[in-house]
């Protein structure tokens, strides 16, 4: 089976602009969730979704905001980039059943913030 | 106070060392517990996976939980250059539809040849 796959890898964005991330989880996952990843912070957790609805949400700003679409498929969507956005953007897709909260992740997305 | 601390390193170890790599955590909820790893530019990987306390062997690598201390500990035997990566630990409570996981910074671990 193909891993989770994150796009585009690396993005170069402007204060104030939007970005929007894509993710496509292994097949037959439904869950996918949203991190990020800075060298201050550690990784953190952003939203989960599950068949299209959002169920967790983590302590951020509504500038970061996120949906899924019926075939599994996610993106998150950040609105007036600030510095402090820069860093890795990391997706996780979990199966159904199996081991409780084991979380497959995708390679990340780069922002870089100007 | 951070839920999960972990000590960042960096560590540095001779090849053929026995690493530790250690976690604390504060909130008493956390019941399922792992260890992922890493590599530059990378996503992480799950490598070791407990359920609540105990001792967990995979070639390697072993994962010990004591949960009336909150704390987790991974140790690496015989390590290989090729396990030069940062380890972080993470965490999840039993909750209902809710998966997120809690991590550690991670520990910066290098295997000198």
């Amino acid at each position: 089976k193909a891993g989770v796959t994150q796009t585009p890898r690396y993005l170069i964005k402007t204060r104030g602009q939007q970005v929007t991330l894509s993710c496509s989880p292994i097949s037959g996952h439904r869950s996918v969730s949203w991190y990020q990843q800075t060298p201050g912070q550690g990784l953190q957790f952003l939203f989960e979704y599950f068949s299209e609805t959002q169920r967790n949400k983590g302590n951020f700003p509504g500038r970061f905001s996120g949906r899924q679409f019926s075939n599994s498929r996610s993106e998150m969507n950040v609105s007036t980039l600030e510095l402090g956005d820069s860093a890795l953007y990391l997706c996780a897709s979990r199966p159904s059943g199996g081991l409780h909260n084991e979380q497959f992740f995708g390679p990340g997305t780069r922002l870089t913030v100007l | 106070q951070k839920e999960v601390e972990q000590d960042p390193g960096p560590l540095s170890v001779p090849e053929g060392a026995i690493v530790s790599l250690n976690c604390t955590y504060s909130n008493s909820a956390f019941q399922y517990f792992m260890w992922y790893r890493q590599y530059s530019r990378k996503g992480p990987e799950l490598l070791m996976y407990t359920y609540s306390s105990g001792n967990k062997e995979d070639g390697r690598f072993t994962a010990q939980v004591d949960k009336s201390s909150k704390y987790i500990s991974l140790f690496i035997r015989d390590s290989q250059p090729s396990d030069s990566a940062t380890y972080l630990c993470a965490m999840s409570a039993i909750r209902s539809s809710n998966y997120k996981l809690t991590f550690g910074k991670g520990t910066l671990l290098t295997v000198n040849p």
